[in-house]
């Protein structure tokens, strides 16, 4: 993928994670980053957008940020359904169309 | 909300087309994309069309043999799939771009099986 995230991440009820999400100047660099996320045989669901702005419905548990060429989304209070994966996305000007992370897979202990 | 249909068996080479019906809002105010995701992989974005019809974009692996359109009335958005390949069998989802890049309305999604 263009954008690279961790495979994985897992944290414990009530404690905070980040997932990370690295690209570079086309992408991450250039244009705001979103996320999103997918629980089993679901349809993604929009969570952030311009890289801190939490969709309609979203938790304030849920933040987003960026700096250069690298983005994070942070969970805080974990919750276990939040176990899900979690996308990245933002505009690619090289390849002049959307780029996602590989995903992460979040596990709640 | 959006709807998505047209998904199914398809032999490799053979040709398939998707739609997604919008209720609630016109594909008149939005960019409308396709979104697919192989099975137990992640998510790939396939095209997008502009709300005008102007821009259109597709990802390499489908250009030449995918096209998206809308129709005149702007409540259904279209993928013509040709030339189907193994490699095109997923899930094919639909989404609203609210901004570039960022898809807050997503249907339920369509499976596309190219087997033989």
């Amino acid at each position: 993928s263009v954008l690279t995230q961790p495979p994985s991440a897992s944290g414990t009820p009530g404690q905070r994670v980040t997932i990370s999400c690295s690209g570079g100047g086309s992408n991450v660099g250039s244009n705001t980053v979103n996320w999103y996320q997918q629980l089993p045989g679901t349809a993604p669901k929009f969570l952030i957008y311009s890289d801190n702005q939490r969709s309609f419905g979203v938790p304030d548990r849920f933040s987003g940020s960026k700096s250069g060429t690298s983005a994070s989304l942070a969970i805080s209070g974990l919750q276990s359904d939040d176990e899900a994966h979690y996308y990245c996305s933002t505009w690619d000007d090289s390849l002049n169309g959307v780029v996602f992370g590989g995903g992460t897979k979040l596990t709640v202990l | 909300q959006l709807v998505e249909s047209g998904g199914g068996l398809v032999k490799p080479g053979g040709s398939r087309r998707l739609s997604c019906e919008a209720s609630g809002f016109s594909f008149r105010d939005y960019s409308m994309n396709w979104v697919r995701q192989a099975p137990g992989k992640g998510l790939e974005w396939v095209a997008s069309i502009s709300s005008s019809g102007t821009y259109i974009y597709y990802i390499d692996s489908v250009k030449g043999r995918f096209t998206i359109s809308t129709d005149n009335a702007k409540t259904s958005l279209f993928l013509q799939m040709d030339s189907l390949r193994a490699e095109d069998t997923a899930v094919y989802y639909c989404a609203r771009e609210l901004e570039l890049g960022a898809f807050d309305v997503w249907g339920q999604g369509t499976m596309v099986t190219v087997s033989s």
